[in-house]
């Protein structure tokens, strides 16, 4: 299957202080990218979906200026987390799909823990 | 109409007993369910999926069968193991217009592997 590596795995960060989570795609063009937030024992909870080169759909609920994603290009997209919070801890996953293809590619999430 | 129930919330069997998982949906909308496997701290990972034209799907020891005029599908993992143990989740594609899909995930099931 195509890989989807993201970075970083952990991250502790400061209350107030913004983070940079990255997801690229290895092998693949990622035409669509999906950014998801995982509470414990839960579902996978759609944050946002970008297509390369336009602005992020987000989810309804979702802080836009809040959850800042950016697909530059055709395989990387970011997700910073501006003026991260305590309650802003939890499991980020990104995943991604090339156009024409209907199978989406999980990379291996991001903790962030914000104290 | 945007879910997919799936059930049960938690599951033990005994090693080289056959783990079935259900779901299901309402919406005739969506046209790719696929299955996902996802460990404790890690991403999902695709296992299998099926489209609504095809009533079974076996890939290995895991098969989807897949029943449209019910709008339920389920996945059999036989010969289950301990290494099986992991929290499966079904999903739903829909197609939105501008030519973007997303994924409507059930809300998972813990399946324990007893050897």
């Amino acid at each position: 299957g195509a890989v989807v590596s993201q970075h970083p795995s952990r991250v502790i960060c400061k209350s107030g202080t913004s983070v940079k989570i990255e997801c690229r795609s290895l092998d693949f063009q990622a035409t669509t990218m999906f950014w998801y937030r995982q509470f414990p024992k839960q579902s996978l909870m759609l944050m946002a979906t970008s297509n390369e080169g336009s602005k992020a759909t987000y989810e309804q609920g979702v802080e836009k200026d809040k959850f800042l994603i950016n697909h530059a290009s055709l395989t990387l997209s970011t997700l910073t987390v501006t003026s991260a919070h305590p309650e802003d801890s939890s499991f980020y996953i990104c995943s991604a799909r090339n156009r024409g293809r209907t199978e989406a590619f999980f990379g291996q999430g991001t903790r962030l823990t914000v104290v | 109409q945007q879910q997919v129930k799936q059930s049960p919330q938690s599951l033990i069997v005994q090693k080289g007993g056959i783990s079935i998982i259900n779901c299901a949906y309402e919406n005739t909308a969506f046209d790719y369910f696929p299955w996902y496997q996802q460990f404790p701290g890690k991403g999902p990972a695709l296992l299998i999926a099926i489209r609504p034209d095809v009533s079974e799907k076996k890939e290995g020891r895991f098969t989807i069968s897949f029943n449209k005029s019910a709008k339920q599908f389920s996945l059999h993992i036989m010969d289950s193991q301990p290494g099986d143990s992991a929290t499966y989740f079904c999903a739903a594609s829909i197609e939105y217009s501008g030519g973007y899909n997303k994924l409507i995930f059930g809300a998972g099931t813990r399946l324990a592997v007893h050897p």
